[in-house]
């Protein structure tokens, strides 16, 4: 069945990047995606890629797909305090259903 | 407006009662979902249903039971409460195939 896994914790320091990794199963993928979830709300999508795309830039997110590893990445520039969250990676296939990894807490130290 | 909103957002109750959470979106969306969220974050898919009908369901007990009265509710109804359903419970909703819209959560204590 379906596996997306990533590790479970991140720590890196204020203006530092930061790079969360994720991996997955299901070849059949069609979109995977990065969501963010602050302390007591709901996740929000913070970016997506297409299956048959390399990479995607947004502002300070850079998203790298390596479809032959099923690898999934997401890099965040000059990580603020703000962007202490948990992060989401998840794949959807055509089947509807989407499978979330185990979500990495990022902490941002001043 | 919220996009996608479920009620309540807090749930204290006693083992063995019967809760209902409710979920609406007004996105014009065809497909709504639950998810639990236990304490270690851990989030996993209960149900999902495309146009009223149920598409997905894992492996969930039949204490839980959803209810799809039109494309833009999905309530779920929980019989004989344990204290393992103390979780986060998420609605969402997307178009087929895309993208999760998800609600701010409905956190269930079981005492």
């Amino acid at each position: 069945g379906e596996d997306v896994e990533q590790s479970l914790f991140l720590s890196v320091r204020e203006g530092d990047s930061s790079v969360i990794n994720c991996t997955y199963t299901d070849s059949s993928s069609t979109y995977l995606y990065w969501y963010k979830q602050e302390p007591g709300a709901g996740l929000q999508l913070l970016t997506y890629i297409f299956s048959n795309m390399d990479m995607k830039q947004d502002q300070r997110l850079t998203v790298l797909l390596n479809k032959k590893d099923k690898h999934l990445s997401l890099r965040i520039a000059d990580t603020q305090t703000g962007d202490s969250a948990i992060y989401f990676c998840a794949e959807s296939t055509n089947a509807g259903k989407s499978t979330f990894g185990d979500g990495t807490t990022l902490t941002v130290k001043p | 407006d919220t996009a996608v909103s479920q009620t309540p957002k807090y749930l204290v109750t006693q083992m063995g009662n019967d809760k209902s959470i409710k979920c609406e979106q007004n996105l014009g969306h065809d497909t709504m979902y639950w998810y639990k969220q236990d304490s270690k974050k851990f989030l996993k898919i209960m149900f999902s249903y495309n146009n009223k009908e149920l598409i997905i369901n894992e492996t969930v007990p039949n204490r839980f039971s959803p209810k799809s009265p039109d494309k833009a509710h999905l309530n779920l109804h929980i019989n004989s409460l344990e204290l393992g359903d103390s979780a986060v419970y998420f609605c969402a909703s997307s178009l087929t195939n895309e993208k999760l819209f998800f609600g701010s959560g409905t956190q269930l204590s079981v005492l």
